[in-house]
């Protein structure tokens, strides 16, 4: 069966700190990744989703950067956070496109 | 339009009350339909998935897609306290596709009270 792992599950950094959150897929090749944020009222935003190694789409303009250095890995990261950057944020992977998307048990940013 | 919208709830219902969960949406190129639940500093879980209007049954949980009137619902029977948590609908733009096609709804908060 597929699992998908993202750590640290709580992180408290400065603002102007560089940012680094890792997410791993496992029982499953090729998967797209997803990277979300959810605040509080407002729902899940899509970051940035990838459909293969190398391949990183961005939805949004933002502080943040993303990585797919191996099939089933994927990594959110920021050279200097800011406060607006503190949220909940889940990595998620599905088979392909239309299929349902399975979501890890997050990483909480708090920025002081 | 892309939105799924959902009222954010509280609903607080007894133990054992049979719960209904409800999405709106209002672009007919929304095809393919899902119900995740997500407890407290959880990742959501997918509960149900489904493409053709009508309903899909897996255990206690019931989805009804109602393409016509853009309406999705999510019955529970039987509602245990371990219901108790925030239920996201989403759903995939046909004609989008791709991953920036899939759109989620904020979710309802639902409490179970024993």
């Amino acid at each position: 069966s597929q699992t998908i792992h993202q750590w640290p599950a709580t992180l408290v950094q400065p603002v102007g700190s560089p940012l680094s959150l890792e997410c791993t897929v496992e029982g499953t090749s090729n998967p797209n990744l997803y990277w979300y944020r959810q605040a509080a009222g407002r729902g899940l935003q899509l970051l940035f989703y990838s459909v293969g190694i190398g391949q990183i789409s961005s939805e949004v303009p933002q502080n943040l950067s993303a990585s797919r250095p191996q099939d089933r890995q994927f990594i959110l990261s920021s050279k200097k956070l800011l406060l607006s950057d503190s949220g909940f944020y889940l990595c998620a992977w599905s088979v392909r496109d239309n299929q349902p998307q399975h979501f890890g048990d997050g990483t909480r940013l708090s920025i002081l | 339009q892309k939105e799924v919208e959902q009222d954010p709830g509280p609903l607080s219902v007894p133990e054992g009350a049979i719960v209904s969960l409800n999405c709106t949406y209002s672009n007919s190129a929304f095809q393919y339909f899902m119900w995740y639940r997500q407890y407290s500093r959880k990742g959501p879980e997918l509960l149900m998935y489904t493409y053709s209007s009508g309903n899909k049954e897996d255990g206690r949980f019931t989805a009804q897609v109602d393409k016509s009137s853009k309406y999705i619902s999510l019955f529970i029977r039987d509602s245990q306290p371990s219901d108790s948590a925030t239920y996201l609908c989403a759903s995939y733009l046909f004609s989008g596709g791709g991953a920036d096609g899939l759109t989620f709804g904020k979710g309802t908060h639902l409490i179970i009270q024993p």
